[in-house]
This record gives C-alpha cells, structure tokens and sequence, in this order.
C-alpha cells in the first residue's frame, strides 16, 4: 500500500515564474492538506481539500492555489513566485472524521 | 493568535537517558493534540494523538505523551533514548470549531542522542 506520494522532488524556479505541485494521497484517504515548511520551522498549513473543495485555508495570499480531482489526488499552484516561497512543501492525507494526518516526503521547491 | 511552543530547541542526551520534550498550546477551548518525528532524511510520521479519555496517551517506539489540561500542555517522554530516536520532533493541534483539520506545529524539538 503506497502512503502519500509527491512529485516532483525538487525544484529551481525563477522569481515571477509559475509552479504546480502534486500529491496522491494514501489509499482510502479521501482529504489533502498542503503545507510549507522553511528551514528550521515547523510546517505551516496552507488549505485543505475535501470533495473537491477548499474546506479551510491557512493565512497564504491568493498567489497559493489548490484543486482536488475527483480521484482524490491534489495540486499546488503557486503563481508570482517570490524568493521567500523556497521551501519544503508537503502534503498530507486523512479519511474524514479521523485524526492523524499521513504526511509525503515532500517537494523542494527553490525560487532564485 | 493559537500558537503551539515548544520550549526545547535543541536537546542532547546520552543512549539510557530518559526524555521529556515540552509542548505548551495558547487555545483555551478543547483541542486536538499530536507528536510528529521527522527522522534524518525521511518524512514526517505520527507518533501519537490525543482526543479525549485517558490523558497519558501510548504511542509508537516507546514513546508516550500526557495531556495536562489546566497546564495546556502535551508533553512527550521516553523512559530510555536510543540512538534511533535522534531526530525533529514536532508538537501540533488542531483547534476545534474549524470547518477542516488543519494542524497548526510548534517549530520543533532537535533530539540528539549520542552512543
């Protein structure tokens, strides 16, 4: 049984450039949650998604962007990309009505 | 602003030693409480949770956590460390009343036994 898998594992983007992350979650998981984790720092939630929906956002500007397929897999658009969105990004997967969110190794996403 | 603490930045102990790593929460209401370890190299992986009942919660590889309400802390313990457990450990929350699960960390607890 695969856990939560990302993709891709790294990343170089340009200041102003366009990104899209992505997540498969954990099988029988049916939630995505995104985060951002810079160095030193402890995870930060970025939104969640639920049945295609964004059920609750962290405090992210608008430029942080998510969608969820119906195959329960999810991607991170990040748009206007500034220096200070290098970072970890990591998603994580939990059935509704559990606790313990399942996390993926992740997505190194550097911006120069 | 909720905020989760983690007093312990970074903690060294010897293999045999036992471990107590703090973490304090600011919400006053009912919360949900969890231990994550990020292991050199590897993901986040959950060590324990609580949601109510028995405030000492067993959790996985030895570990276990008590939930003190009126010192709105979780705190994580291990009898005796090995040099395996050298790793981040992160305290989180979720709040209640939310319409997700969103899990808000403390920025983190390096442990590092040395053999």
């Amino acid at each position: 049984d695969a856990g939560v898998t990302q993709s891709p594992t790294h990343l170089i983007k340009t200041r102003g450039q366009q990104v899209t992350l992505r997540c498969s979650p954990k099988s029988g998981h049916d939630t995505v949650s995104w985060y951002q984790q810079a160095l030193g720092q402890g995870p930060q939630f970025i939104f969640q998604y639920y049945e295609e929906e964004e059920r609750q956002r962290g405090n992210f500007p608008d430029r942080f962007s998510g969608h969820q397929f119906p195959n329960y897999s999810s991607e991170l658009n990040v748009n206007a990309l500034l220096l200070g969105d290098s970072a970890l990004y990591l998603c994580a997967s939990s059935a509704q009505g559990t606790g313990g969110q399942y996390f993926g190794p992740g997505t190194r996403l550097t911006v120069t | 602003a909720q905020s989760v603490s983690q007093h312990n930045h970074h903690v060294i102990l010897s293999e045999a030693a036992s471990l107590e790593l703090g973490c304090n929460y600011s919400y006053g209401g009912t919360v949900n409480l969890f231990w994550y370890v990020q292991y050199p190299g590897q993901h986040l992986q959950l060590l324990l949770k609580y949601f109510s009942g028995d405030p000492l919660v067993k959790g996985i590889k030895g570990f276990e956590a008590e939930f003190i309400k009126s010192k709105f802390s979780f705190n994580l313990r291990k009898p005796s460390v090995q040099w395996s457990d050298t790793a981040e450990y992160f305290c989180a929350v979720i709040l209640p009343n939310q319409a997700g699960t969103a899990l808000i960390f403390g920025k983190g607890t390096t442990l590092s036994v040395s053999s």
